[in-house]
């Protein structure tokens, strides 16, 4: 079964800062999706960005990037330029190719002005 | 925009009530999905459906049961509630098993007394 783990359980970042957020899985499998979901307070879970395993290039979304790192099976996010709204709990989720979803514990994000 | 929209927001139940949790969305996707989220463990996937009348179990269906008979809705029924169902309750649709994006309802808070 595949596991997904976000070691960081809170993060805080200046606004304008940069900040990263890590997240790991196991799998046995070679193709599968990877994706960050961002939880505002009170609000509905939004899709952040995705990441194809057999993509080698990171995937980016303005100022939300990735490293990708198949081999060592870790997938963090980069958030650059931080804002207020950006806020919330983030969760990393892996997607096996027959399409189950395994989700992080959840990494919650502190702005600070 | 899809919409995912939960019957709703917040719910107090008693132990040992039944208890209906409503789900629809209005993108005609095939899969629809209900987690339960708690501090700590993430989401974990209750049962999941990828067409009318089929579902499928997922990570701990037990004490729960689900029905999809149109495929715009999918409920979620706790047949006797407990203590140990207090939770925050989130529907999910997506269209297929890739890359797609999954859609997220705003969540029911569930409190058994």
């Amino acid at each position: 079964a595949q596991t997904v783990t976000q070691s960081q359980p809170e993060m805080s970042v200046q606004e304008a800062e940069t900040v990263t957020l890590s997240c790991t899985y196991d799998t046995s499998e070679s193709d599968y999706y990877l994706f960050w979901y961002k939880q505002p307070p009170s609000r509905q879970m939004i899709l952040v960005i995705r990441q194809e395993a057999y993509k080698q290039q990171n995937a980016t979304e303005n100022r939300f990037s990735v490293n990708f790192q198949k081999a060592a099976k870790s997938f963090s996010l980069k958030i650059s330029d931080s804002q207020l709204g950006d806020a919330a709990m983030y969760f990393c989720a892996y997607r096996s190719r027959a399409g189950k979803s395994t989700f992080g514990d959840g990494t919650t994000l502190t702005v600070k002005p | 925009d899809v919409k995912v929209t939960q019957s709703s927001r917040y719910l107090v139940k008693r132990t040992g009530e039944k208890v209906f949790l409503e789900c629809v969305q209005d993108m005609d996707h095939e899969n629809m999905f209900w987690y339960r989220q708690d501090p700590g463990l993430g989401l974990r996937l209750i049962y999941f459906s990828y067409d009318v009348k089929m579902k499928e179990k997922g990570d701990i269906p037990e004490g729960y049961s689900v029905s999809r008979e149109k495929k715009e809705r999918f409920s979620l029924i706790l047949e006797s509630a407990s203590t140990n169902q207090t939770s925050m309750y989130l529907c999910a649709s997506r269209e297929g098993q890739g890359p797609e994006t999954q859609y997220f309802g705003p969540g029911t808070r569930l409190l058994v007394l």
